[in-house]
């Protein structure tokens, strides 16, 4: 069976400071992982996908299989990115299966 | 159209009524997901179809939670004899066909509240 775990409901940093969501998975096969973000008033969205190594917004995120992780990093964060998000993992008939979410408050 | 709409917005319901949720995809798209969310908790995966078939029911509650995708027309979520514990935010999300189209589009939730 396979499991997103996201340990913090509630992070909040400096604007401008560096921020690491984290997010532990586990999961039998070759896992496919994504970083999806809800901000205020808005619909859930895509922020990161692994495989393709991209840095959107600034955030990164590195699939480390060894430690079953998949954490969410940006050097410098912004007032903007006070949001919700949410880990999840890609199952093989192909739905999401989401961590519970870290509510991300920069403070100005 | 470009986004995943979701009718209605909120939805309330005594115990024991029949709820019904609409999902209209993004045009051209052919996967469908449902999902539940509890108290703003994790998303619980209700079932996904591949045009009007159904592709995964996994998730969904047998008894009372029914779901179509028709051909010209949005698709639904139906909830026979609602109970208190169905009260969540549902979701649905679309996706396109083939390996570039990994992103589900999600739609902006139907609040359902069983009073």
């Amino acid at each position: 069976a396979q499991r997103v775990t996201q340990p913090e409901k509630l992070l909040s940093v400096f604007k401008g400071a560096p921020v690491e969501l984290k997010c532990n998975y586990s999961y039998s096969g070759s896992p496919e992982l994504f970083w999806y973000v809800q901000y205020s008033r808005q619909r859930l969205q895509l922020l990161l996908r692994h495989i393709s190594r991209e840095s959107i917004k600034g955030f990164t995120a590195d699939l480390n299989k060894g430690e079953t992780s998949f954490h969410l990093k940006k050097p410098f964060a912004q007032e903007e990115d006070s949001a919700m998000y949410y880990c999840a993992l890609l199952t093989g008939a192909n739905n999401l299966f989401f961590g519970t979410g870290t509510r991300l408050t920069v403070i100005p | 159209g470009e986004e995943v709409a979701q009718t209605p917005k909120h939805l309330v319901r005594g115990e024991g009524q029949k709820a019904k949720l609409y999902c209209a995809p993004i045009k051209g798209h052919s996967y469908v997901f449902w999902y539940q969310q509890v108290l703003k908790n994790e998303f619980k995966f209700l079932i996904s179809f591949q045009n009007e078939n159904v592709f995964d029911e996994t998730g969904m509650p047998k008894e009372r939670f029914s779901a179509k995708c028709l051909p010209n027309s949005p698709c639904s979520l139906e909830i026979q004899a609602t109970k208190l514990e169905d009260s969540a935010v549902y979701f649905c999300a679309s996706r396109g066909e083939g390996p570039l189209s990994y992103e589900q589009y999600f739609g902006p939730g139907t609040r359902l509240t069983v009073t």
